[in-house]
C-alpha cells in the first residue's frame, strides 16, 4: 500500500515570507500532481510532474520532483493571503491507483 | 464552458439508508473518478468509470457502487449507510484514464449521516 506523507501539516506565515512544503512516498511515482483546495470547493490542479529532477514554475510557485521520483516540494515566494488553502500532493503509481496525501494547510496572514 | 457539476451540494441521511450522488463531467471529458474526503484529510480514491465500465477501484467495500451513462455523466451509490460514511464526496473528470491526465474536480456533495 502506497503512503504519501506531507509536511508540515499546518503552516501559518506572514504576507511576504517564503515557504516550502514537502511530499514524500516510500514508492516511486509514475507521475505527481499538486492541487490547492479552498474551503467548500474541490481541489484545483496546479501542476503535473513526470520526469525525475523536473522543475516547473507557476508565477510565484516553484515545483520540484525528486531525482528518484519519490518526493516533491512546492516553494512559494513572497506569499500572499490569496495563497491560503490546503495544498495536496497526489501520486500515480505504476499499475496502482491514484493516492492523495493528507495535505498541508497554509494560512498567510496580512 | 461548464466545469464539473455535482448534485446535491448537501445531503443528510440516517444509518442504514441508501444514497445516490450525481456528477456531470467537464465538456469534452470522458472519464469520471469518485473520491471520499473525510474532514481534515486528503481525498481517497473510490473508483473510476470510462466507457460506462468501472476501470479501477480503491479500497472501498461493495456498498459503494457506481454507474456511467452514455453522455459520460456518473452516479455514486452507497447502500447501508454508516456513520463513518459522513464525508465530502468529490467527482473528478478527465480525458482518458491515465492518472497523469489533468483531473478537474467538482465542489463536492457534503454527506452527513445521523
Amino acid at each position: 500500500t502506497q503512503l504519501l506523507e506531507q509536511s508540515p501539516q499546518f503552516l501559518s506565515i506572514q504576507e511576504g515570507e517564503n515557504l516550502t512544503v514537502y511530499c514524500n512516498s516510500s514508492s516511486v511515482f509514475s507521475s505527481l500532481q499538486w492541487y490547492r483546495q479552498e474551503p467548500g470547493e474541490g481541489p484545483v490542479l496546479l501542476v503535473t510532474v513526470v520526469t525525475g529532477g523536473e522543475v516547473k514554475k507557476l508565477k510565484r510557485l516553484t515545483f520540484q520532483f525528486g531525482d528518484a521520483r519519490k518526493d516533491s516540494s512546492l516553494h512559494i515566494t513572497a506569499a500572499q493571503p490569496g495563497d491560503t488553502g490546503l495544498y495536496l500532493c497526489a501520486g500515480g503509481y505504476y499499475g496502482q491507483n491514484f493516492v492523495f496525501g493528507p495535505g498541508t494547510r497554509l494560512s498567510v496572514l496580512p | 464552458d461548464a466545469g464539473v457539476t455535482q448534485s446535491p451540494t448537501h445531503l443528510i441521511k440516517t444509518r442504514g439508508q441508501q444514497v445516490t450522488l450525481r456528477c456531470s463531467p467537464k465538456s469534452g471529458h470522458d472519464t469520471v473518478s469518485w473520491y471520499q474526503q473525510a474532514l481534515g484529510q486528503g481525498p481517497q480514491f473510490i473508483f473510476q468509470y470510462y466507457e460506462e465500465e468501472e476501470r479501477q477501484r480503491g479500497n472501498f467495500p461493495d456498498r459503494f457502487s457506481g454507474h456511467q451513462f452514455p453522455n459520460y455523466s456518473s452516479e455514486l451509490n452507497v447502500n447501508a449507510l454508516l456513520l463513518g460514511d459522513s464525508a465530502l464526496y468529490l467527482c473528478a473528470s478527465s480525458s482518458g484514464t491515465g492518472f497523469h491526465q489533468p483531473q478537474h474536480f467538482g465542489d463536492g456533495t457534503r454527506l452527513s449521516i445521523l
